[in-house]
C-alpha cells in the first residue's frame, strides 16, 4: 500500500530537549516536505526537499532542521524545542512533476511544555 | 506570491442538500489547483485537482469543483451532502513554476442529519 508514515503520532516533550520526527514514503517520490498546521493558519511549509541531499527552507523554517540522506526518508529535527512549536505536523511526498498531488502522513501532534 | 483564500471558516448544510465550499486564489500564471479533505485524527486526503482542460473536474466521494479563471475561483461542490462528508476541507494552489503547495486556512463542513 502506498503510504507516508510518520512517527511518533503523539509526543509531549519539555523545552530544550532535542527530538526527531521521522517520515518515510514507499512511492519512490522525489519531492518531500514538512508542514505545520495551526488553527486559523492552515498548513504552512517548514522545509522541503527536491531529492536526495537537496533541501530548502519553506515559509517557517526557524527552529527546525531536516536531512535527506535517502530518497524514502525525510526526518524533521527540533534541536531545542520551544512552546511555540507546539503544533500538528505533517509530512508529504509527491513526484517531482508539475501537477502531481501530494500524499500526506497521518500527522504528529507535538506538545512542548 | 501565491495565495489562497477560503472565506468561510465553517459551512453548515443539511444532509441531502447541495454544498459549496469556496476558494479563491492568486498566482502569477496559470495555476494547478487542489482540494484536500481532513477527517479527525487523520492526514490530508487528496480529493481532486485542476491542471488544464475542462473547467469542471470530478473527484472522489462524489465531489466536483469548478475552475473559473475570470473570478480566480475553484469552489468545491457536491449535489447531495452526506453526514459523513463532515470534515475540514483545504484548497491549495501550486504555481506552475514551483513545487511549493500553498494552502488556504481551511473550511469546516458540518452536515446535519
Amino acid at each position: 500500500e502506498a503510504q507516508v508514515t510518520q512517527n511518533p503520532r503523539y509526543l509531549i516533550t519539555v523545552t530544550g530537549k532535542k527530538l526527531t520526527v521521522t517520515c518515510s514514503q514507499n512511492m519512490n517520490h522525489e519531492y518531500m516536505s514538512w508542514y505545520r498546521q495551526d488553527p486559523g493558519l492552515g498548513l504552512r511549509q517548514i522545509y522541503y526537499s527536491m531529492n536526495v541531499e537537496v533541501t530548502d527552507k519553506g515559509d517557517v523554517p526557524e527552529g527546525y532542521k531536516v536531512s535527506r540522506k535517502e530518497k524514502r526518508n525525510f526526518p524533521l529535527i527540533l534541536e531545542s524545542p520551544s512552546p511555540n512549536q507546539t503544533s500538528l505536523y505533517f509530512c508529504a511526498s509527491s513526484y517531482d512533476r508539475q501537477g502531481t498531488e501530494a500524499f500526506f502522513g497521518q500527522g504528529t501532534r507535538l506538545t512542548v511544555v | 506570491a501565491q495565495s489562497v483564500a477560503q472565506p468561510e471558516d465553517q459551512v453548515n448544510v443539511a444532509e441531502g442538500n447541495p454544498l459549496t465550499v469556496k476558494c479563491t486564489y492568486s498566482v502569477s500564471g496559470n495555476p494547478y489547483l487542489f482540494w484536500y479533505v481532513q477527517y479527525p485524527n487523520r492526514g490530508l486526503q487528496f480529493l481532486l485537482k485542476y491542471i488544464t482542460g475542462d473547467n469542471l473536474v470530478k473527484g472522489s466521494y462524489g465531489f466536483e469543483a469548478e475552475f473559473n479563471k475570470s473570478q480566480t475561483s475553484f469552489h468545491l461542490k457536491k449535489p447531495s451532502a452526506l453526514v459523513s462528508d463532515s470534515a475540514l476541507y483545504f484548497c491549495a494552489v501550486r504555481d506552475r513554476g514551483f513545487q511549493k503547495l500553498v494552502f488556504g486556512t481551511g473550511t469546516r463542513l458540518l452536515v446535519s442529519p
